[in-house]
C-alpha cells in the first residue's frame, strides 16, 4: 500500500517569512495530493490540492509543487501570519477511480507549524 | 451545499462498553464515506471506507466495525471498547472521481 512520509515534524518560522513542508510517497499510481490544515481540537480542512497532471498550483499565499519522477510534493506558504499556526497534513491517493479517492487517503504524520511574532 | 454531521462531539466510555458513532451527509447522493482515527499527536489513519449502501472495506483489522444502512449514513461501532480505542474519530465524505475528502467535526473518544 501507499506510504507517505512528511518532514519536518515541527517547523518554527518568523512572521512574514516563508515555510516549506515536504512529503514523499511510495506508490507511483498515486494521482491526487491534498494538503490539510488542522487547528487544535478541530477537524482537518482542505487548503489546497494538486493532481498528477499538474506540476504546480498556487492559491494566494499557498502553493504546492509536485515532482512525479521523484515522488515528492511540497507545500509553500509565503508571508506567514499568526493564523497560519496549525498542524499541516499531506496526503496521497491511489484510488482506482479517475482522480483517485474512492478507497481513501494515506496521510503523512503532520507538521506542527509555529509562527513566531 | 453539502454538509456532514457527526456526533457526539465528545464521549467518555468505560473499557468493555459498546460504541456507536454516527455520521450523516446532506446535499449529495451516493457519496464515498470514510472513518479515520487520529491518535494524540499522530496523523490520520483510515479505518473504513464505503462506496455504497452495505459496502464496507476495512483498512485495519481491529476492535471496530462499520455499517452503512442508508446512502448518506455511516456508523462506527464496537461491541467492547479497549483503552487503545481512545482517539479523535473523524468521518469524511467524497465523491467518486473527485478524490477530495471533507471531514466532519470529529468525536473525541476517551476510554477509561
Amino acid at each position: 500500500g501507499e506510504n507517505v512520509e512528511q518532514h519536518p515534524s515541527t517547523l518554527s518560522v518568523q512572521e512574514g517569512d516563508s515555510a516549506v513542508i515536504k512529503c514523499t510517497y511510495s506508490d507511483s499510481a498515486s494521482n491526487y495530493f491534498p494538503w490539510y490544515k488542522q487547528e487544535l481540537g478541530k477537524r482537518p480542512q482542505l487548503i489546497i490540492d494538486i493532481r498528477s497532471n499538474v506540476g504546480e498550483k498556487k492559491d494566494q499565499r499557498i502553493a504546492v509543487t509536485l515532482n512525479k519522477t521523484a515522488k515528492h510534493f511540497s507545500l509553500h506558504i509565503t508571508e506567514t501570519q499568526p493564523e497560519d499556526s496549525a498542524v499541516y497534513f499531506c496526503a496521497a491517493s491511489s484510488g482506482v477511480y479517475s482522480g483517485g479517492g474512492a478507497d481513501g487517503l494515506t496521510f503523512g504524520k503532520g507538521t506542527h507549524l509555529i509562527i513566531q511574532p | 451545499s453539502q454538509t456532514i454531521h457527526q456526533w457526539p462531539a465528545t464521549l467518555v466510555q468505560p473499557v468493555g462498553s459498546p460504541l456507536s458513532l454516527e455520521c450523516t451527509v446532506e446535499g449529495t447522493s451516493n457519496p464515498n464515506l470514510y472513518w479515520y482515527r487520529q491518535a494524540a499527536g499522530r496523523g490520520l489513519q483510515l479505518l473504513f471506507y464505503s462506496v455504497g449502501i452495505g459496502q464496507i472495506s476495512s483498512e485495519v483489522p481491529q476492535n471496530l466495525s462499520a455499517s452503512r444502512p442508508q446512502d448518506r449514513q455511516f456508523i462506527l461501532s464496537s461491541k467492547k471498547l479497549l483503552l487503545s480505542d481512545s482517539g479523535f474519530y473523524l468521518c469524511a465524505w467524497g465523491k467518486d472521481g473527485a478524490a477530495q475528502a471533507f471531514f466532519g467535526q470529529g468525536t473525541r473518544l476517551t476510554v477509561v
